[in-house]
């Protein structure tokens, strides 16, 4: 089975800190995403990654910027904590051939707040 | 902005009773999918339907859709208390863009 990880379940940061998240997955997938998930907004996309050191925006990077040194690791980067950053924050991988192409595979979240 | 709609926003039905859900999408896909995430973890895939197909099983899962009315269904037939989840549907526009555009999900509540 597919597995991706996500380094915390839930995080606490205060207003101003750098704040790293990191996800890893074990399938040798090309593709990997970042979402943000908000009530009432549903998934939304942050930054991408098609390939290593490869990125591209989503629909909504301000605020964040991303790394992907080995293609396993894809980790999502807020340079300084907002109050408005408190959210889920789901990372995801996909093959790009074979009969999963196109499905996402996703951690299990990381709940961050920032006070 | 958001591609897809689900609807309704919620369900709640009898266990043992069947639970469709609907998706509405505004542009031309490649492909449209099911993913079910319980409270408070990710997604899981359920189902990929393509463009050129117009229905999909999966277990109790059936899929259908409809491209000259951009909507989509999802029915869960004999529903059980563990198919409580929150149920969204995503679209892939086009062929070799991977990105996932998510609907705001239905949340589904099946009760004992």
């Amino acid at each position: 089975d597919v597995k991706v990880t996500q380094s915390s379940r839930y995080l606490v940061k205060r207003t101003g800190e750098k704040v790293f998240l990191e996800c890893v997955q074990d399938m040798d997938h090309e593709n990997m995403f970042w979402y943000r998930q908000d009530p009432g907004l549903g998934l939304r996309l942050i930054y991408f990654s098609y390939d290593v050191k490869m990125k591209e925006k989503g629909d909504i990077p301000e605020g964040y910027s991303v790394s992907r040194e080995k293609k396993e690791r894809f980790s999502l980067i807020l340079e300084s904590a907002s109050t408005n950053q408190t959210s889920m924050y789901l990372c995801a991988s996909s093959p790009i051939q074979g009969i999963n192409a196109d499905t996402q595979y996703f951690g299990p979240g990381t709940r961050l707040t920032v006070l | 902005s958001q591609q897809g709609e689900e609807d309704p926003q919620a369900l709640s039905i009898q266990e043992g009773e069947n639970a469709t859900m609907n998706c509405s999408y505004k542009t031309s896909i490649n492909n449209l999918q099911w993913y079910r995430q319980n409270s408070g973890r990710g997604l899981v895939h359920l189902i990929l339907i393509r463009s050129n197909e117009r229905e999909k099983h999966s277990g109790r899962l059936r899929v259908t859709l409809d491209t000259s009315k951009k909507s989509s269904s999802l029915l869960i037939t004999a529903s059980r208390a563990a198919d409580t989840a929150s149920y969204f549907c995503a679209t892939v526009l086009n062929f070799g863009n991977e990105k996932l555009t998510f609907g705001t999900g239905t949340r589904l509540t099946i009760i004992p």
